[in-house]
């Protein structure tokens, strides 16, 4: 159990638009923390999509975009493609557990 | 650019010490901390703890009573020990570099390790 709380899976049709939570507490994004979100591809490493809550990496489209609020953050995707099919992590700095991650979601383009 | 490379052995026997490498080329190891992340097949991401090129280590509070992070700068490496494994341990090991305000990036192309009884 991740201190970090994504939903395990979310999906939307080709075009869509989809939103993954991360939900955390006092003790990291609601303390100020970073929020990163991490794709990983089917059979793939994880890459970097989002740091600091809300930037892209060169190269990552910008149908990509994070958010934050509060205790929580939240990665939206625009205009779903059918290579955006992987799993989502978010990470953060945790106070008493330094980095953590959430659970992950599964997205899945219908 | 920064490429990391995982190397070691790929099947350790439980209760014995788990040992791995990561080569860092195309830049120095310097001002940067280096990090271990493991992923058990099918499941999600761990951190294990990450090391500063001068030598500091933080680690996992689950993980630390089993885990050293080692660093030899005038190889541009790092190495990861993990002691007394057990099926537990079984996972995908991925070094990355780690910076503050930058996450994890980039990553190794990862070393499974699959304990054996």
């Amino acid at each position: 159990q991740s201190v970090l709380t994504q939903p395990p899976s979310v999906s939307g049709a080709p075009g869509q638009r989809v939103t993954i939570s991360c939900t955390g507490s006092s003790s990291n994004i609601g303390a100020g923390s970073d929020v990163h979100w991490y794709q990983q591809l089917p059979g793939t490493v994880p890459k970097l999509l989002i740091y600091q809550s809300t930037n892209r990496p060169s190269g990552v489209p910008d149908r990509f975009s994070g958010s934050k609020s509060g205790t929580s953050a939240s990665l939206a995707i625009t205009g779903l493609q059918a290579e955006d099919e992987a799993d989502y992590y978010c990470q953060s700095y945790d106070s008493s557990l330094r980095e953590v991650f959430g659970g992950g979601t599964k997205l899945t383009v219908l | 650019q920064v490429q990391l490379q995982e190397s070691g052995p790929g099947l350790v026997k439980s209760s014995e010490t788990l040992s791995l490498t990561c080569t860092v080329s195309g830049g120095a190891i310097s001002n940067y901390y280096w990090s271990w992340i493991r992923q058990p097949p099918g499941k999600g991401l761990e951190w294990i703890g990450y090391i500063y090129y001068s030598g500091s280590a933080n680690y996992n509070p689950s993980l630390k009573s089993r885990v050293t992070i080692s660093v030899d700068t005038s190889k541009n490496q790092f190495s990861l020990k993990v002691r007394s494994v057990t099926a537990a341990d079984t996972a995908i090991y991925y070094c990355a570099r780690y910076f503050s305000g930058r996450g994890f990036d980039p990553w190794g192309q990862g070393n499974l390790v699959t304990v054996s009884s």
